[in-house]
């Protein structure tokens, strides 16, 4: 399987630029996509195809890459963005996922 | 607007199987799309289990293929998740999701609220 490798935790302050990096185990192209979950809740997609932002999400959130390393990038930082953020592959069968980021605002 | 809610019994006995139903409101799931389960681990570990199509055809995670069971009731609009056999292992919380394909590939683009099992007897 395809294994997704992602940094457990970041720390940030609002207004600030914060990048979320996911890296893949063997290539999966673009086809690579993030979602936010906040405590509670279900996760929620937010890049589709490593950088197609989804209908609705704020264009505060970016995502970039190919093959096995892959970006989120939030810009700038809110307080509500307190999440964790899971980066998703679906080139390699099965799907996996990463183990996600917390993130925290300062 | 879309909506999947998960339901069942949030304790399991080891051994026992885990039986799971996704209720889907404002699409019909024979219309199109596939129908998924996913399940999150205490510690954030992820696992997509398998998905049912519109059609009513499956595909499952290999390490889960001789466990797991998914099915549908059309009447009902509903699909079901049945895993066999249960450890503590499979203790998680369970989501049920639309897949979709779009530019890169396959992705999640509904979710349910999730439903927490825990086998322990």
């Amino acid at each position: 399987d395809t294994v997704l490798t992602q940094s457990p935790a970041l720390a940030v302050s609002p207004g600030e630029r914060v990048t979320i990096s996911c890296r893949a185990s063997e290539s999966v192209s673009t086809g690579m996509h993030w979602y936010q979950q906040k405590p509670g809740q279900q996760p929620k997609l937010l890049i589709y195809g490593a950088s197609n932002l989804e209908s609705g999400v704020p264009a505060r959130f970016s995502g970039s890459g190919s093959g096995t390393d892959f970006t989120l990038t939030i810009d700038p930082v809110e307080a509500d963005d307190t999440a964790t953020y899971f980066c998703q592959q679906s080139w390699n069968d099965p799907f996996t996922f990463g183990s996600g980021t917390k993130l925290e605002i300062k | 607007e879309i909506q999947l809610q998960e339901s069942g019994p949030g304790l399991v006995k080891p051994s026992q199987s885990l039986s799971l139903t996704c209720s889907v409101t404002g699409y019909t799931i024979t219309s199109g799309y596939d129908w998924s389960w996913i399940r999150k681990f205490p510690g954030n570990k992820m696992e997509w289990m398998g998905y049912i199509s519109n059609s009513g055809s499956t595909n499952y995670n290999p390490s889960l293929k001789i466990r797991i069971s998914i099915t549908r009731d059309t009447s009902k609009n509903q699909f079901f998740l049945q895993l066999n056999s249960v450890t503590t292992e499979d203790t998680a919380t369970y989501y049920c999701a639309r897949l979709t394909f779009n530019y890169g590939g396959f992705l999640f683009d509904y979710w349910g609220q999730g439903v927490m099992v825990t086998v322990s007897s």
